[in-house]
């Protein structure tokens, strides 16, 4: 199994607080993958990364930040959470040479 | 742009019935071509993959066939079990931003 762990693996919070999620490879991948999956959308890509400090949006990056200070981290915050954002979020990281993404086990975060 | 259709699920089966789940592309390039499995409560894990026109990926019993000619890589498997019960997942390569294009889910339900 990849190397890839998420934490926490779930939290509540209420709207309006901010919100990190963690995403660790032990892998030494160049990029890295946060998505939201959500019933009836699939998965939805919210930002990635292709290298440290190297960042870019997805398709669904509003009210979501990355980070990504070490090649083997890359948090994803919520500023000020929102209901709508209630939602599994998975990260991924991925082989440069073969495109295979490996994923995490998920994050359940609910916002009240 | 670039893009994956699935059938929509659920695809409910009786044990041991053949299984096929559509999966149909359109890409400007060259893609390799992906099904991931998401069992419940899980990430999504990669099932089988291929590279090129004509290539069959296989694992597990499952089995697809890269078709350039019908833009086509239809999920296969002789005799399901209870246990293949998951979401499957249709996948291309996007090399233009190495990113995965990701087809909406289908939901297997296998019944014994």
């Amino acid at each position: 199994d990849a190397g890839i762990t998420q934490s926490p693996r779930h939290k509540v919070t209420e709207t309006g607080t901010p919100v990190t999620l963690r995403c660790h490879q032990t892998e030494n991948h160049r990029y890295m993958y946060w998505y939201r999956q959500d019933p009836g959308h699939g998965l939805r890509l919210i930002h990635y990364s292709y290298g440290v400090k190297d960042t870019d949006k997805g398709e669904v990056s509003d009210g979501y930040s990355v980070s990504r200070s070490k090649t083997e981290d890359f948090l994803l915050t919520l500023e000020s959470a929102t209901s709508s954002q209630t939602s599994v979020y998975f990260c991924a990281i991925q082989d440069t040479n073969s495109y295979e993404q490996y994923f995490g086990p998920g994050t359940r975060l609910t916002v009240t | 742009g670039d893009s994956v259709t699935q059938m929509e699920g659920p695809v409910t089966l009786s044990e041991e019935a053949f299984l096929t789940i559509n999966c149909t592309y359109t890409a400007t390039g060259y893609p390799s071509l992906f099904w991931y499995v998401q069992y419940p409560g899980e990430g999504l894990q990669l099932l089988l993959k291929a590279t090129k026109a004509d290539d069959k990926g296989s694992n597990k019993g499952f089995e697809a066939t890269y078709r350039k000619e019908t833009t086509s890589f239809h999920l296969e498997k002789g005799s399901v079990q209870v246990s293949d019960s998951a979401v499957y997942f249709c996948a291309l390569s996007d090399d233009s931003n190495y990113q995965l294009i990701w087809g909406a889910g289908t939901k297997l339900i296998i019944k014994p």
